[in-house]
């Protein structure tokens, strides 16, 4: 099955640097990348996604990459806010296992 | 916005006895999920509905876990009887339809067995 790892478990930024965090998978058919945010004693909330036809997508302070090649993909937020500190899970699926796989997590910590 | 809702937010129990969790999908939804998130790590799928029929439940430990989605609407997960290391949270998302659509999910119950 599908294998996702995650790093780094957790991150301390200034407020206003940029955050990376990367995920690598093990299953070259997987096709759906999504991101989630969650915060203490909450649902996971989608924040971006990406889909294997697509390289790069942006959406204001957040970011998604994907390499198809060597099988990773990373988040970037920019401009760092303490509303950004929360835990950030990577996920992966196959369209024909229909089911997320989940990295471990990252603690993100913004530092006012 | 419409959420994916669910009840109770927060269960304590001991063990041996048995729980029931529910979760209310976003109408219109016709897939749904249980997962579950040990504390620290990601949520790990337990049984995936369509409608009222289950597509994958490979990862519920059917000797105690049982799901049911009756009337391809809301759902309940149960446990019986509850162990120890079934502490966790438990989450409910849903879907428009199956395979690469977004999955949206609920607050969770807490679990916490003694």
């Amino acid at each position: 099955g599908e294998n996702v790892e995650q790093h780094p478990s957790t991150l301390s930024v200034q407020e206003g640097d940029s955050a990376v965090i990367k995920c690598t998978y093990s299953d070259s058919a997987s096709n759906y990348f999504p991101w989630y945010k969650q915060e203490l004693g909450k649902g996971p909330q989608l924040i971006i996604d990406i889909r294997s036809n697509v390289g790069e997508k942006k959406d204001q302070r957040i970011a998604v990459t994907l390499n198809k090649t060597a099988k990773h993909f990373s988040l970037h937020i920019t401009e760092t806010q303490p509303e950004d500190s929360a835990v950030y899970f990577c996920a992966a699926s196959i369209d024909s296992a229909r089911q997320l796989t989940f990295g471990s997590g990252t603690q993100l910590t913004v530092l006012p | 916005e419409a959420e994916v809702a669910q009840s109770p937010r927060y269960k304590i129990t001991e063990k041996s006895q048995a729980v029931a969790f529910w979760c209310d999908p976003i109408s219109g939804h016709a897939t749904l999920y249980w997962y579950r998130q040990i504390l620290g790590q990601g949520p790990e799928l337990l049984v995936q509905f369509q409608d009222e029929s289950v597509v994958d439940d490979s990862q519920l430990p059917k000797d105690r876990f049982s799901a049911e989605r009756l009337k391809g609407v809301d759902s309940t997960l149960k446990i019986q009887p509850a162990e120890l290391g079934d502490s966790a949270m438990y989450l409910c998302a849903s879907s428009l339809k199956q395979s690469q659509e977004t999955q949206y999910f609920g607050p969770g119950t807490r679990l916490l067995v003694l």
